[in-house]
């Protein structure tokens, strides 16, 4: 059972484009809510996390957008260069609440390809 | 500083044999977590280690087995290999909570295992 939904499954941009990755979530009792960016042959990096009494988080050319009613949270890459194609990845976990904060449910993933 | 390193990076075993993975965390982490990542989908949390205690186990059989050791590296073991054993498995580590209180895990680059 999928804790966290990830759309859409791949998007193609061009240069100086938006890419926009949204996740719903059903667990109320998730914190945490980090994205990783991964590229081939590497593990997931950190790229930008919120929590819930926030509605949004800026760093750089990502914003996360947060509305904790509707259970939603997106990923925003303003201004995207080729050196942003990668994978994806949206996640929740409980971890400010409990001692699991090394549990992170991830999203199926997202594949970015920017185009020149 | 060092990032997290894991070891081997690739290995091949055949079904029913048994596979040992090593991590080592970043220096001053004493959590790690294991996860796994099947091609195409996102990783998948099977165990959290901090102060040599298991904290956290996901949906994986009882063939899945791990610990940590006192300078807070860990291993995981694999018994029985299946075909479906066949992926990227990650490991993270992290403090219990960093300056902002967010749980950071960093990954490293992950073994990949093939089973035939």
């Amino acid at each position: 059972q999928q804790q966290v939904k990830q759309s859409p499954q791949s998007l193609i941009v061009q240069k100086g484009g938006i890419s926009i990755i949204n996740c719903a979530y059903e667990n109320t009792a998730f914190d945490y809510f980090p994205w990783y960016q991964q590229f081939p042959g590497k593990g997931p990096a950190l790229l930008i996390a919120i929590r819930p009494d926030v509605s949004e988080k800026k760093e750089g050319r990502f914003t996360i957008s947060f509305n904790k009613s509707a259970k939603q949270f997106s990923l925003h890459i303003m201004d995207s260069q080729p050196g942003d194609s990668a994978t994806y990845f949206c996640a929740a976990s409980m971890g400010w609440q409990t001692d699991s904060w090394g549990k992170l449910q991830f999203g199926a993933g997202t594949q970015v390809v920017v185009t020149p | 500083d060092a990032g997290v390193t894991q070891s081997p990076t690739h290995l091949i075993k055949t079904r029913g044999q048994h596979v040992t993975l090593r991590c080592s965390p970043i220096s001053g982490h004493k959590s790690v977590s294991w996860y796994q990542q099947v091609l195409g989908q996102g990783p998948q949390f099977i165990f959290q280690y901090y102060e040599k205690e298991e904290r956290g186990r996901g949906n994986f059989p009882d063939r899945f087995s791990a610990r940590q050791f006192p300078n807070y590296s860990s291993e995981l073991n694999v018994n029985a290999l299946l075909l479906g054993d066949s992926a990227l498995y990650l490991c993270a580590s992290s403090r219990q909570r960093d300056i902002s209180g967010a749980n950071v895990l960093t990954f490293g680059a992950g073994s990949r295992l093939t089973v035939l």
